[in-house]
């Protein structure tokens, strides 16, 4: 079946520092990439939604400037935290699909990556 | 703005058990999808669904996409421990996707 990898699956930085994110798709041509951020208990809340080649589309109250995302392949999309804070420790995860309009495939996620802001 | 409910929240059954878990939104949707979330690892996905009243069944997983396209039900026959864990409904549109709440399960051995 279709593979999403995620990179790190966990990381602890310091507060102010940036951290990357890699997702990729091993077996597909990744034409859409998400990312989601997920609280204790919680479902996956959306941050932003990337098409390869494209600036990302980020939902309401998601800061831009704050998570860069860049989706310069069909199979890599990267989320950079930057300047980290203690209050962007979270779990985050990405997921891939492929096709577009009419034809969508399923979502596929990565593992997840457990940040920890120190 | 487009709601979406899944019920039960939670769920604690014996083993053995069937359970029935389902999605209702206030809007259209193309395709529903039905993935499982373990702790600390992102959700994998059981079944997809694409059309309006389209009845799937994976092993002991069987669904359903709703003739109004907007809900979908979810069942699981004779549960086993392994079957914990939180489930997603994640209905699918063109351009956007939405993650249901999640139904939390427990199996009791």
């Amino acid at each position: 079946g279709a593979v999403v990898s995620q990179h790190p699956s966990w990381v602890i930085c310091k507060s102010g520092t940036s951290v990357k994110i890699e997702c990729r798709s091993l077996d597909f041509q990744a034409t859409t990439m998400f990312w989601y951020r997920q609280f204790p208990k919680q479902s996956l809340m959306l941050m932003a939604t990337s098409n390869e080649g494209s600036k990302a589309t980020y939902e309401q109250g998601v800061e831009k400037d704050k998570f860069l995302i860049n989706h310069a392949s069909l199979t890599l999309s990267t989320l950079t935290v930057t300047s980290a804070h203690p209050e962007d420790s979270s779990f985050y995860i990405c997921s891939a699909r492929s096709g577009g309009g009419r034809t969508v495939g399923p979502l596929h996620f990565g593992n997840g990556t457990r940040l920890t802001v120190t | 703005g487009q709601q979406l409910n899944q019920s039960p929240q939670s769920m604690f059954i014996q083993e053995g058990e069937d359970v029935s878990m389902n999605c209702t939104s206030s809007s259209i949707f193309n395709t529903w999808l039905w993935y499982k979330q373990d702790p600390g690892e992102g959700p994998v996905l059981l079944i997809a669904l694409y059309k309006a009243g389209e009845l799937t069944s994976n092993g002991r997983l069987t669904a359903q996409f709703g003739i109004t396209r907007k809900d979908s039900f979810l069942n699981i026959s004779a549960s086993i421990p392994s079957d914990v864990g939180i489930y997603f409904c994640v209905p699918q549109g063109y351009d956007k996707v939405i993650f249901g709440p999640g139904t939390s399960l427990s199996v009791i051995p």
